[in-house]
């Protein structure tokens, strides 16, 4: 098993469906993030859940809404997304939040809004 | 404001041909300075942790230094399968739970 696992890999969805994102880590961590990755864009930090506890949102709209049901599992449920949510959402896990510790990170879903 | 800036954007080199790039930051204090690879379509693969000037990683071709106000990553002799985007974060003091702050990377292509 890879340290972090994403899936599914891509998603194609309309505006008006609900999907979710998977994220699992078998690092033992016990903070996960979730990134977005736009083209031509910095990775933009969305949420952070430590000890299954969020401790960050970065402004991010309600049509994204996170879940941490434990350490290891973290999903990031979506409903009416817009075309330019279009993009590639990546999950990470570290030791902890507070640590200066590295990131490691799922392959990422490409997320696709049609 | 927190801010990292990474130059060139982009980078051609032939196989063999040795060059920089650099990761310039503005942090109010600065915890780490993380390193990463970046392969299309793919998540971003951790390379080195930087915590104070003066400190340097080496891992195969490539190797990190810092200074207090930029950090660089040597890329010596390259050779395609170096070809990605390499990505430079910071992680500031002084804030609790600040994350890592990202630069837009640098997309390095070796051409045999």
């Amino acid at each position: 098993e890879t340290g972090v696992t994403q899936t599914p890999r891509h998603l194609v969805m309309g505006m008006t469906n609900k999907k979710s994102l998977k994220c699992e880590q078998h690092l033992g961590h016990n903070a996960m993030y979730w990134y977005k990755q736009s083209a031509k864009k910095p990775l933009e930090l969305m949420f952070v859940y430590n000890f299954k506890e969020q401790t960050e949102n970065n402004s991010v709209p309600s049509r994204f809404s996170p879940e941490c049901p434990n350490s290891s599992h973290l999903f990031l449920h979506l409903h009416t997304l817009q075309p330019e949510d279009s993009a590639l959402y990546l999950c990470a896990s570290s030791q902890e939040w507070l640590s200066n510790t590295e990131a490691f990170f799922g392959q990422g879903t490409r997320l696709t809004v049609v | 404001e927190d801010q990292v800036t990474q130059s060139p954007e982009a980078l051609r080199l032939q196989e063999g041909e040795s060059s920089s790039l650099n990761c310039s930051y503005t942090v109010s204090g600065l915890r780490g300075l993380f390193w990463y690879r970046q392969d299309p379509g793919k998540g971003p693969e951790f390379l080195f942790t930087l915590y104070s000037a003066g400190e340097e990683k080496e891992k195969e071709r490539l190797k990190a230094t810092l200074t207090k106000k930029e950090s660089f990553l040597h890329i010596t002799a390259p050779k395609p399968e170096d070809s990605a985007t390499y990505l430079c974060a910071v992680q500031a003091a002084g804030q609790a739970g600040t994350a890592l702050i990202f630069g837009k990377g640098t997309t390095l292509s070796v051409s045999s």
